[in-house]
């Protein structure tokens, strides 16, 4: 069946770049997403990669995807207070009616 | 920028009630989601819904589980017989089949209800 897995914590000094690292089992995932929740709150799509890429850059952040070792990471470049959160990585196979299969997530600890 | 919500926010509700949550998806999707996240856990999908009717569903979504769009702007979510271990937060989400943002089939999260089973 399908798994995804992260590590679940992470901690980093403000400045420096946070690198967040997710595996999953699907092969036939079209889609990758990384989905930010803070405290309190709903889900937030941050960025997403398209299986057949192998990086996207989107501002601080940047999306590496190895499909052979189906390792996926995301890095946030100046990591702010703000940056503060959970972040959950998610596949899905197609679109529609497809439902997420996400990670149990990865706190991210900023240190002052 | 248009958004999900959810009602309640919070609910509690005693062991074996029935409880309806529920969720008011942007108005021009036409795929809809729940998911949900028992504390400290990943979140986990449980059903979506499209065209009036289940697409695909979790084994979690039992038959203690039902979904409805009553009318044109509402969609539900009912546990008929509420157990403990559905303590958790439900998630509704919703998307437009096609790529008309800048993400590909982007789920748009509401804020999600917490249930409590007492």
């Amino acid at each position: 069946g399908e798994d995804v897995e992260q590590s679940l914590f992470l901690s980093v000094r403000e400045g420096d770049s946070s690198v967040i690292n997710c595996t999953y089992t699907d092969s036939s995932s079209t889609y990758l997403y990384w989905y930010k929740q803070e405290p309190g709150a709903g889900l937030q799509l941050l960025t997403y990669i398209f299986s057949n890429m192998d990086m996207k850059q989107d501002q601080r952040l940047t999306v590496l995807l190895n499909k052979k070792d189906k390792h996926l990471s995301l890095r946030i470049a100046d990591t702010q207070t703000g940056d503060s959160a959970i972040y959950f990585c998610a596949e899905v196979w197609g679109g529609g009616a497809d439902g997420l299969t996400f990670g149990k997530g990865t706190h991210l600890i900023i240190q002052p | 920028e248009p958004e999900v919500t959810q009602t309640p926010s919070h609910q509690v509700t005693q062991m074996g009630q029935e409880v309806i949550l529920r969720c008011v998806p942007i108005s021009n999707h036409l795929y809809f989601y729940w998911y949900r996240q028992i504390l400290g856990q990943k979140v986990e999908f449980l059903v979506s819904f499209y065209n009036n009717e289940i697409s695909e569903k979790s084994e979690i979504f039992d038959d203690q589980f039902s979904v409805e769009r009553p009318d044109g702007s509402n969609f539900t979510l009912k546990i008929r017989s509420t157990k403990l271990e559905d303590s958790a937060m439900y998630f509704c989400a919703s998307s437009n089949r096609f790529f008309t943002g800048r993400v590909p089939y982007e789920q748009y999260f509401g804020p999600g209800t917490r249930l409590t089973v007492t």
